[in-house]
């Protein structure tokens, strides 16, 4: 079975600068989709970015970008500009191509901005 | 974009009786409808599973008679939490797998906060 960590419980950073998300993931397949949800205090699940794991490019998203490690197995999320409005809680989610197509959580990361 | 509702918002109930959690998707045809539950500071664990016209699909040590789930549409899921006790107060999530639409993400509705008194 897929396991997906963060290691980092919490994290702040102060508005304005950059923050990096930890996300280390274990699988057996060779094919999948990763992404980064944010779940502000409204508690509603927003899609941040997501990866294609055959695509070796890395996505960005306005501010947002990823750093796609496959033989690390490594996913962290870069947050540039960082805004007060950033402040969540984000989640690491890993999703198989084939068979049970459910999203598998990390246990998340709680982002504060310093303003 | 692809929108899910998901009502009520937030419900309080007595020990014993029973709650109906609702699920549209309102621009879309939800083929598979996943259910969450969050307890505060947790991340979101999965209970089960529903495609649309057939059983639910319950992670290990869901209860499935407690936790009942229909799907008996594309578009409205439910997830009926029944003789409800305060160890079921938590926090209710769905979410529609919309790979229909040809994408691979998921919309997740706004969730439910459960409080059983």
């Amino acid at each position: 079975a897929q396991t997906v960590t963060q290691s980092q419980p919490e994290m702040s950073v102060q508005e304005a600068e950059t923050v990096t998300l930890s996300c280390t993931y274990d699988t057996s397949e060779s094919d999948y989709y990763l992404f980064w949800y944010k779940q502000p205090p409204s508690r509603q699940m927003i899609l941040v970015i997501r990866q294609e794991a055959y695509k070796q490019q890395n996505a960005t998203e306005n501010r947002f970008s990823v750093n796609f490690q496959k033989a690390a197995k490594s996913f962290s999320l870069k947050i540039s500009d960082s805004q007060l409005g950033d402040a969540a809680m984000y989640f690491c989610a890993y999703r198989s191509v084939q068979g049970a197509q459910k999203l598998v959580f990390g246990q998340g990361t709680r982002l504060t901005i310093n303003p | 974009g692809a929108v899910v509702s998901q009502h009520p918002s937030w419900v309080i109930c007595k020990s014993g009786t029973s709650v109906k959690i609702e699920c549209r998707s309102l621009d879309f045809q939800a083929t598979t409808m996943f259910w969450y539950r969050q307890f505060p500071k947790q991340s979101l664990m999965l209970m089960a599973t529903s495609n649309e016209g057939s059983k639910a699909t319950y992670e290990q040590g869901v209860e499935k008679d407690k936790f009942l789930i229909n799907h008996a549409s594309l578009t409205l899921s439910t997830l009926t939490v029944t003789s409800a006790h305060p160890e079921d107060s938590s926090f209710y999530i769905c979410s529609a797998d919309h790979r229909d639409r040809g994408l691979y993400g998921y919309t997740f509705g706004s969730g439910t906060r459960l409080t059983v008194v």
